[in-house]
């Protein structure tokens, strides 16, 4: 089975700087997506960046990007330019190319705080 | 605006008592899930849909009951309320196209069960 590990609960970084989160699957599958989500206080579920695990280029999304390391399973962001709005729980998640329904494996969690 | 739409938005329950949580997407999306999240932990996935008239079970599906009538909505009904059910609910949507790999998830509900 699937497993998602995220080893840092609470992470804090002043605003302006940058900041990376961990991640860590398991998995036997060679197809497979990758996201980051961030959870505000509203919580709302927001899709920050996603990794296609056939691709080798790191993706990026503005101040966002991450770095992919297939063969470690192991899958982290770095938030550059920390703003305030960033300050959030961040889900890092997995999810099977194969199989019918697709369903999200999620990790528990890294609560980020953006300094002033 | 397109999307998902969860309602509601809060409920506090009473031991032994029943509720729907309504789910309804707007993008055609086949595939719906419930997922439940409790304090300090990631979502947990309770029931899925892959197109109307079908469901299927998720990591924690007991106590809960789907349907899928209609492209468009997926409740989940709670029976006999548990405070073990005290959880933020969240609806989500996906597309079957290679842009619709991300989900589209709803706002949430928060429900108290005492």
């Amino acid at each position: 089975a699937q497993t998602v590990t995220q080893s840092q609960p609470e992470m804090s970084v002043q605003e302006a700087e940058t900041v990376t989160l961990s991640c860590t699957y398991d998995t036997s599958e060679s197809n497979y997506y990758l996201f980051w989500y961030k959870q505000p206080p509203s919580r709302q579920m927001i899709l920050v960046i996603r990794q296609e695990a056939y691709k080798q280029q790191n993706a990026t999304e503005n101040r966002f990007s991450v770095n992919f390391q297939k063969a470690a399973k192991s899958f982290s962001l770095k938030i550059s330019d920390s703003q305030l709005g960033d300050t959030a729980m961040y889900f890092c998640a997995f999810m099977n190319y194969a199989g019918n329904n697709r369903k999200l494996i999620w990790g528990l969690g890294t609560s980020l705080a953006v300094n002033p | 605006n397109a999307g998902v739409t969860q309602t509601p938005k809060f409920r506090i329950l009473k031991i032994g008592q029943s509720m729907t949580l309504q789910c309804a997407q707007d993008m055609n999306h086949n595939y719906m899930y419930w997922y439940r999240q409790d304090p300090g932990m990631g979502l947990k996935l309770i029931y899925y849909s892959v197109g109307a008239g079908i469901t299927d079970k998720g990591e924690v599906p007991n106590g809960y009951n789907v349907s899928r009538s209609t492209t468009e909505d997926f409740p989940l009904r709670l029976e006999l309320a548990a405070p073990s059910q005290t959880s933020v609910y969240f609806c989500a949507s996906r597309g079957t196209d290679s842009r619709g790999i991300g989900y589209t998830f709803g706002s949430g509900t928060r429900l108290t069960v005492v």
